[in-house]
């Protein structure tokens, strides 16, 4: 079976320090992957998904970035926190040929900028 | 474009009363639907989906929904919700972007004894 894991679970930073989020999934190959923030009551938004290796996605402009070094791998980044990017990341993966795109999300991290 | 509406941000309920959580979507495609459930600080587990044939899909925790083409709807119903049922609830929609899903705002049922 599949699983995904994100790391830290949780995380409090000083603004204009770097960050750097991990996710991995288990037990598929070749995922599509995505990064998502949800804001206090702002719902999900979409920040990054890749296709493939080196193969990255912005949907928003921001100032964080998003690599994927390995098949399975997807970081989230950033150089210099903001106190807006607080928040709840959320890391989710769907299978490559799967016509519905059902995606299936990691347990999150909340990332606190203070 | 794609866009899912939830319309309603909070749906307060008592236990063991019946419940429906509205969904429409906006679409130029044949459109698959979802219902996540989102637990506090937890990610999103998926509660059912529609991908085709039967119009009225059962999914977990006692829940179901309706696909209604002609109103463009996928709501969400259960006869009977436990306190345990309290959690953010959003629909979503896939089709017309290729690998990405469209998400509604959410909706908080919070049920009370």
């Amino acid at each position: 079976s599949q699983t995904i894991h994100q790391w830290p679970a949780t995380l409090v930073q000083p603004v204009g320090s770097p960050l750097s989020l991990e996710c991995t999934v288990e037990g598929t190959s070749n995922p599509n992957l995505y990064w998502y923030r949800q804001a206090a009551g702002r719902g999900l938004q979409l920040l990054f998904y890749s296709v493939g290796i080196g193969q990255i996605s912005s949907e928003v402009p921001q100032n964080l970035s998003a690599s994927r070094p390995q098949d399975r791998q997807f970081i989230l980044s950033s150089k210099k926190l903001l106190l807006s990017d607080s928040g709840f990341y959320l890391c989710a993966w769907s299978r490559r040929l799967a016509a519905d795109n059902e995606q299936f999300f990691g347990p999150g991290t909340r990332l606190t900028v203070l | 474009a794609q866009s899912v509406t939830q319309l309603d941000s909070q749906v307060p309920v008592f236990e063991e009363a019946p419940v429906e959580l509205r969904c429409n979507y906006s679409s130029s495609v044949s459109v698959y639907l979802f219902w996540y459930v989102q637990y506090p600080n937890q990610g999103l587990q998926l509660l059912l989906k529609y991908l085709s044939g039967s119009t009225l899909v059962k999914g977990i925790n006692g829940f179901e929904a309706e696909f209604n083409k002609s109103q463009t709807s996928f709501h969400l119903r259960k006869p009977s919700v436990h306190i345990s049922d309290t959690a953010e609830y959003f629909c979503a929609v896939s089709g017309e972007y290729g690998n990405k899903l469209v998400f509604g705002a959410g909706t908080i049922l919070r049920v009370k004894s």
